[in-house]
């Protein structure tokens, strides 16, 4: 069965609003997970990394502000994508990293449409 | 930072042939490289890896190569089936401190694998 969670699965939401994605390991604790924004057709880029205790590490050209995350405990990184527009229209998935087996799993991915 | 040129961007095969993806990397501190088979709307599954401690790696229909000098590593699928028709990314990362765990991935372009029964 899948070891990383992630909730929801579909998200369609008004422009403006904010939207949060959950992902949790089920089975591990994970000290650090990712999270990839991946639109149709192409691959997954890493938005930013997500450590838990601390601020999150971003990439370059992906706004902290906008794209909020939390990572709470060792189980847990959440998502906010704030004040969501057209454009952040896209299939957002995360990944946890097992330590004991160095295998990073992924979850099932939100496709988040703003309209 | 790391950047990962994949090809063929996309590959037709005839059910029972094989089928190879090539992938380059330019960081040469990186040290993992997963395979992962994406189907339509799912979620990213790995299908093998291979550390840069070694050179070759096989699954079943499934190996992987590693050539370290050059910087580029394959997948390799034998006779291939339908069922895995699918988009098939490469990936490169450097391992944390002590190299005890893998770090961010970065991903090549992927590749769409059509196997024709």
């Amino acid at each position: 069965g899948a070891v990383v969670s992630q909730h929801p699965s579909r998200v369609i939401c008004k422009s403006g609003t904010s939207v949060k994605i959950e992902c949790r390991s089920l089975d591990f604790q994970a000290t650090t997970m990712f999270w990839y924004r991946q639109f149709p057709k192409q691959s997954l880029m890493l938005m930013a990394t997500s450590n838990e205790g601390s601020k999150a590490t971003y990439e370059q050209g992906v706004e902290k502000d906008k794209f909020l995350i939390n990572h709470a405990s060792l189980t847990l990184s959440t998502l906010t994508v704030t004040s969501a527009h057209p454009e952040d229209s896209s299939f957002y998935i995360c990944s946890a990293t097992d330590l004991a087996k160095n295998i990073q799993y992924f979850g099932a991915g939100t496709r988040l449409s703003v309209l | 930072g790391e950047n990962v040129e994949q090809h063929p961007s996309t590959l037709s095969v005839q059910e029972g042939d094989s089928a190879v993806i090539k992938c380059t990397y330019s960081d040469s501190a990186s040290n993992y490289f997963p395979w992962y088979k994406q189907e339509l709307g799912k979620r990213p599954q790995l299908i093998i890896d291979i550390r840069s401690n070694v050179g070759e790696k096989k699954d079943q229909r499934i190996a992987v190569t590693l050539n370290k000098t050059a910087k580029h590593f394959s997948l390799h699928i034998t006779e291939t089936q339908p069922e895995d028709s699918a988009v098939y990314f490469c990936a490169a990362s450097m391992g944390n401190a002590g190299g005890t765990s893998y770090g961010k991935l970065t991903f090549g372009q992927g590749t769409i694998l059509t196997v024709h029964p």
